[in-house]
């Protein structure tokens, strides 16, 4: 099974600042994704990181908020833009392997 | 385009009984669907899935899941709950019967009590 970790695992940042989140998966695949998880909330997906290419983002979320580079085939990453309190989440990687989605063990972020 | 629900956001039972926790999706064709387990600080662990075959289905640490294509369920349960599954529980169905882009339900926590 693939694995996969995150950096950081949590931070606290202020607000108007960006944070940007790895994704480090442990063999080459061929989709990467990022999903949010708000406080209590369930999952969400934010985007699909393509390879080579831009990002494919999901309804809600657009390009300037979250910017995703996908330089290879085992490296993502998500950039938190101008944060605000409401951009408090655990943001957490995926990758599907075979018949299987394995998620990175997540970021969980605070903004203040 | 697909949905899951949870109807219940949190159970307790005590250690030793029997566990039920609900999922009913909304998807067109034959659902890929998933359940899964987050314990508190951790990510996310698959418990079991089911894709087709048999519908009943057994995971890990003791779990199963019945797909009822009738009711649009797939129920997780456990007969026998462990202080340890005290956790999050979420139900997910695959985008376009895969087990890329995955919606997931709003969870089910469970507690357990001694």
């Amino acid at each position: 099974s693939a694995v996969i970790s995150q950096k950081p695992s949590r931070d606290i940042c202020q607000r108007g600042t960006s944070l940007t989140i790895q994704c480090q998966v442990d063999s080459q695949v061929t989709m990467m994704f990022w999903y949010r998880q708000q406080p209590g909330q369930s999952l969400t997906l934010i985007a699909t990181a393509n390879q080579g290419s831009e990002a494919t983002y999901e309804s809600g979320f657009v390009i300037d908020k979250f910017p995703i580079s996908r330089p290879n085939l085992t490296f993502s990453t998500l950039t938190v833009s101008n944060m605000s309190p409401e951009d408090s989440s655990i943001y957490l990687c995926s990758t599907p392997e075979g018949d299987t989605q394995y998620f990175g063990p997540g970021t969980r972020l605070t903004v203040l | 385009a697909q949905s899951v629900t949870q109807p219940d956001i949190h159970i307790t039972v005590s250690e030793g009984a029997s566990l039920e926790l609900r999922c009913n999706y909304s998807y067109g064709a034959t659902p890929y669907l998933f359940w899964y387990v987050q314990s508190p600080g951790q990510g996310l662990q698959l418990l079991l899935k089911y894709f087709s075959g048999d519908t009943l289905v057994q995971g890990i640490k003791g779990f199963e899941a019945e797909f009822k294509r009738s009711q649009s369920s797939f129920n997780l349960r456990k007969p026998s709950v462990h202080w340890s599954d005290a956790a999050e529980y979420f139900c997910a169905v695959g985008a376009g019967g895969t087990a890329s882009k995955l919606t997931f339900g709003t969870g089910t926590r469970l507690q357990v009590t001694l």
